[in-house]
């Protein structure tokens, strides 16, 4: 049962436009969210995150919205960039570990 | 700065055969948490370990255990290999329990193989 869903396994965008990564939730008890980006051959490396009590991080280039009642979250990337082409994963904090989505691949084309 | 060091990078094994990864945490962390990513799927977390003890379980199987030491480094150990244990395995560490609610930091993964 996959309780974070990410639907799209990959986008493709125009650099120097916005790129919007989805994520989709079914436990409502989740009450933390974080993106992670991924580069062939490296570990996971954190992004950004987002509390339930918060409906929009913003850091730099990068803001999360959170939408607890259609338990939905995005990341926007604006202005996209060559080198944000990554897998990203959102995940959402379950006590002592993370519960990740399968991941999008993000190819940002110059 | 240092990062979450893991060993080997890659590793080829046999059925049937064992195998053990080994994970530096970022020094001052005392969290350590194990994750395994098969191919095109998402990491599963598998277990972590707080202050040496086991502080929470995923879905890892009996033939696998793992321990965190004294010094924080934590391996994971896997017997009676099958194909399907091939994966890539991350380990990642953080402050406290309460890693998650900063962020997790991971290592470059290890690699298994199994034929």
């Amino acid at each position: 049962d996959q309780q974070v869903k990410q639907n799209s396994p990959s986008l493709s965008v125009q650099e120097g436009r916005i790129s919007i990564l989805n994520c989709d939730y079914t436990n409502s008890m989740f009450d933390y969210f974080l993106w992670y980006k991924k580069y062939p051959a490296e570990g996971p490396t954190f992004l950004i995150s987002i509390s339930s009590i918060k409906d929009k991080n913003e850091d730099g280039r990068f803001t999360v919205f959170l939408n607890k009642s259609a338990k939905h979250l995005s990341l926007h990337i604006v202005p996209s960039q060559p080198g944000d082409s990554a897998v990203y994963f959102c995940a959402a904090a379950q006590g002592g570990k993370l519960i990740f989505g399968q991941g999008t691949e993000l190819s940002v084309k110059p | 700065a240092a990062g979450v060091i893991q060993s080997p990078r890659h590793l080829i094994k046999e059925k049937r055969e064992t195998a053990t990864l080994k994970c530096y945490p970022i020094p001052r962390h005392d969290t350590v948490y194990w994750y395994q990513q098969g191919p095109g799927q998402d990491p599963q977390f598998l277990i972590s370990f707080y202050e040496k003890m086991q502080s929470d379980k995923g879905s890892i199987p009996d033939r696998f255990s793992a321990q965190q030491f004294s010094d924080y480094h934590s391996e994971l150990n896997m017997s009676s290999l099958e194909l399907g244990d091939s994966a890539l395995y991350f380990c990642a560490s953080s402050t406290g329990l309460a890693g998650p609610t900063g962020e997790l930091f991971f290592g470059e993964g290890s690699r298994l193989t199994v034929l």
